[in-house]
């Protein structure tokens, strides 16, 4: 069973603080890395996809970074506002038996950013 | 454009009952997924499918049945319901795997008792 591991898995911040989450994966057989930001009551969306080795995403305050050889994705929020309290999933794609790749989420890291 | 829409929003069934969520995307997408969460758990990808006609098990597949006839409807059918299948299930679809987003549906809670 392939492993996504995130941390931490719960955050509590002040508003306008940073922080920056974890994501590790499997650095063999690399495809692709997602980001997706879950608000309680509603569903996941996709903050970024990243498949570069060294890939540098940024939406706002937001941004990712991406290490395929070693394995790990960095998510950092600068400035935290109450409204980027939400759990923050990772995945990633992996070859299914079928040859198909198929997306693998970790559990998430819930940020509550408090005013 | 609705994007992904899943129905019913709630459900409760007896065990051994069956059922059927449905779920449909206005967008075009060849590849659709069923996930599954769980407190704890994070999403499990219980079937997907790359295009009409052509579906595959994720890791949870057991208890659950997909067909995929046209590329914009893809329903998940519990066969005999388990209170192990209380879950909420999600829909999503996309363009295709690797650098493609996933989008969402609004989830289905399923209880079973």
């Amino acid at each position: 069973i392939l492993n996504v591991e995130q941390s931490p898995q719960s955050l509590h911040v002040q508003e306008g603080d940073s922080t920056n989450f974890t994501c590790s994966f499997p650095s063999s057989n690399f495809y692709a890395l997602h980001w997706y930001r879950w608000e309680t009551a509603k569903s996941p969306k996709a903050l970024f996809v990243m498949t570069l080795n060294g890939d540098e995403k940024k939406k706002g305050r937001i941004s990712a970074t991406l290490n395929t050889k070693e394995g790990y994705s960095y998510l950092y929020i600068k400035g935290s506002q109450p409204e980027d309290s939400a759990t923050y999933l990772c995945a990633f794609y992996r070859q299914g038996n079928s040859g198909y790749s198929t997306l693998t989420f970790g559990k998430g890291t819930m940020l509550l950013v408090s005013p | 454009n609705a994007g992904v829409t899943q129905t019913p929003k709630f459900q409760v069934l007896k065990t051994g009952q069956s059922m059927t969520l449905q779920c449909a995307q206005d967008m075009n997408h060849e590849y659709m997924s069923w996930y599954r969460q769980d407190p704890g758990m994070g999403l499990r990808l219980i079937h997907y499918s790359v295009g009409a006609g052509i579906t595959d098990q994720g890791e949870v597949p057991n208890g659950y049945n997909v067909s995929r006839s046209t590329t914009e409807d893809f329903p998940l059918r519990l066969l005999s319901a388990a209170p192990s299948q209380t879950s909420v299930y999600f829909c999503a679809s996309s363009r295709g795997t690797g650098a493609f987003e996933q989008y969402f549906g609004p989830g289905t809670r399923l209880t079973v008792t």
